[in-house]
């Protein structure tokens, strides 16, 4: 079964790092494009991170110079650094799958983790 | 960066009313825009992609349509388990936003 699973959320101080990850089964995680999409409560869908091919990475404005994408191919899973964390990160985090082929639309969600800034 | 915006922002019918949701960008995608359902308390489920695309297992009575700037997603025959927020994305080039989302609910 093709299947995301995300964990490594939680309550974090203003400032803290906070390391997501999300393990894939059914698939490779090298072989599609994978992407990181959040939703601050009550909130839409705000597209966080994507990485490709080699090791190709791109970060929307928001989190540019404090968030790092990366998998581990051995492991099948990818990765979330967080650092220098802000209230405005508050948000459930999703990973998502790509469709072969199609672009950069999302096909396969996890179930998401939610992670809380706050002192 | 492209704003994605969408109108309306709500709307409420009644089963078996046809719905009509638009998503414009601020300048032109070409067909690079999907739109995914988002039930309450659910994730994300996409339902079409390249404007037209229908994706697998998504019943036929959604479908999009539109090209450049200016897309529909279009619900022939509301029914009761179609309430949720629909967002559209564009995936032309990063970012790839989202739209702020249509919330639609049975009257």
């Amino acid at each position: 079964e093709v299947q995301l699973v995300e964990t490594g959320g939680g309550l974090i101080q203003p400032g803290g790092s906070l390391r997501l990850s999300c393990a894939a089964s059914g698939f490779t995680v090298s072989s599609n494009y994978m992407t990181w999409v959040r939703q601050a409560p009550g909130e839409g869908l705000e597209w966080v991170s994507v990485i490709y091919g080699e090791s190709t990475t791109f970060y929307a404005d928001s989190v540019k110079g404090r968030f790092t994408i990366s998998r581990d191919n051995s492991k099948n899973t990818l990765h979330l650094q967080m650092d220098s964390l802000r209230a405005e990160d508050t948000a459930v985090y999703y990973c998502a799958r790509n469709i072969a082929g199609a672009g950069m639309v999302f096909d396969i969600w996890g179930q998401g983790t939610l992670v809380t800034v706050s002192s | 960066d492209i704003q994605m915006t969408q109108s309306p922002s709500s709307l409420s019918a009644s089963v078996g009313d046809r719905v009509t949701i638009t998503c414009r960008a601020s300048q032109g995608i070409r067909n690079y825009l999907a739109w995914y359902q988002q039930k309450p308390g659910k994730v994300p489920n996409l339902l079409v992609y390249g404007a037209s695309t229908l994706q697998s297992g998504v019943p036929s009575r959604f479908s999009g349509s539109g090209s450049g700037t200016a897309f529909t997603l279009t619900i022939s025959s509301l029914q009761p388990e179609d309430v949720a927020t629909y967002y559209c994305q564009k995936y032309d080039s990063v970012p790839y936003t989202f739209g702020p989302g249509t919330k639609v609910d049975i009257k």
